[in-house]
């Protein structure tokens, strides 16, 4: 069935340091791909999406880049902050079937 | 304020003791899911809706249902609760299934099937 490979699984790195997340989808339907910020105890909220017609979205220090042909896209959170430590998600959804596969997650830690 | 409601927030219950969680929106939105989150396997939908009576099995269907009579509601219901489906789940709405939208979620319910 389809599939959404997310990596790391957790990640470090110290503040101000980027902060790279890559995911890897199998369904070639798919055309939307958000990603989802979880702090703990919290609902997941969207941070930034990116459609399949578009190669990459900048949002202030966030960005997601996708790579169609090679299906897979990623989160760069850039001058990372103590605030951005939380688990990302990134999703995939089919267009045919409008039906959503999250990876894993990712759990970032900022280091002060 | 613009917001999904589940309720209620935790549940512990017994094996095979019917349960519903409610989920409702006041968004107007078309597409409504819920999904299953358990630790190292991420979020998994479970059953979607993209408009009034119309319903679709996601990646993990087995053991729950699902009725959108009205726009606004998107229950989950557990006819025979076993433990395997504790778990911690989220309701989600957003505009519409063509309409690459944000999904809103819902606070959480934590379930526990003893």
């Amino acid at each position: 069935g389809e599939n959404v490979e997310q990596h790391p699984s957790t990640l470090s790195v110290q503040e101000g340091d980027s902060a790279v997340i890559k995911c890897t989808y199998s369904d070639s339907a798919s055309n939307y791909f958000p990603w989802y910020k979880q702090e703990l105890g919290k609902r997941p909220q969207l941070i930034i999406d990116i459609r399949s017609n578009v190669g990459e979205k900048k949002d202030q220090r966030i960005a997601v880049t996708l790579n169609k042909t090679a299906k897979h896209f990623s989160l760069h959170i850039t001058e990372t902050q103590p605030e951005d430590s939380a688990v990302y998600f990134c999703a995939a959804r089919d267009s045919g079937t409008y039906k959503y596969i999250f990876g894993t997650g990712t759990r970032l830690k900022v280091l002060a | 304020e613009a917001q999904v409601t589940q309720n209620p927030r935790y549940l512990i219950t017994v094996t095979g003791k019917k349960l519903t969680v409610t989920c409702s929106q006041n968004m107007n939105h078309e597409y409504m899911s819920w999904y299953r989150q358990d630790p190292g396997l991420g979020l998994r939908q479970i059953y979607y809706s993209m408009n009034v009576e119309v319903t679709d099995k996601g990646d993990v269907p087995e053991g729950y249902k699902v009725s959108r009579k009205e726009k606004r509601n998107f229950p989950l219901i557990l006819e025979s609760p076993s433990p395997n489906q504790t778990s911690l789940y989220f309701c989600a709405s957003s505009l519409g299934p063509q309409k690459n939208t944000e999904a809103f979620f819902g606070q959480g319910t934590r379930l526990t099937v003893v």
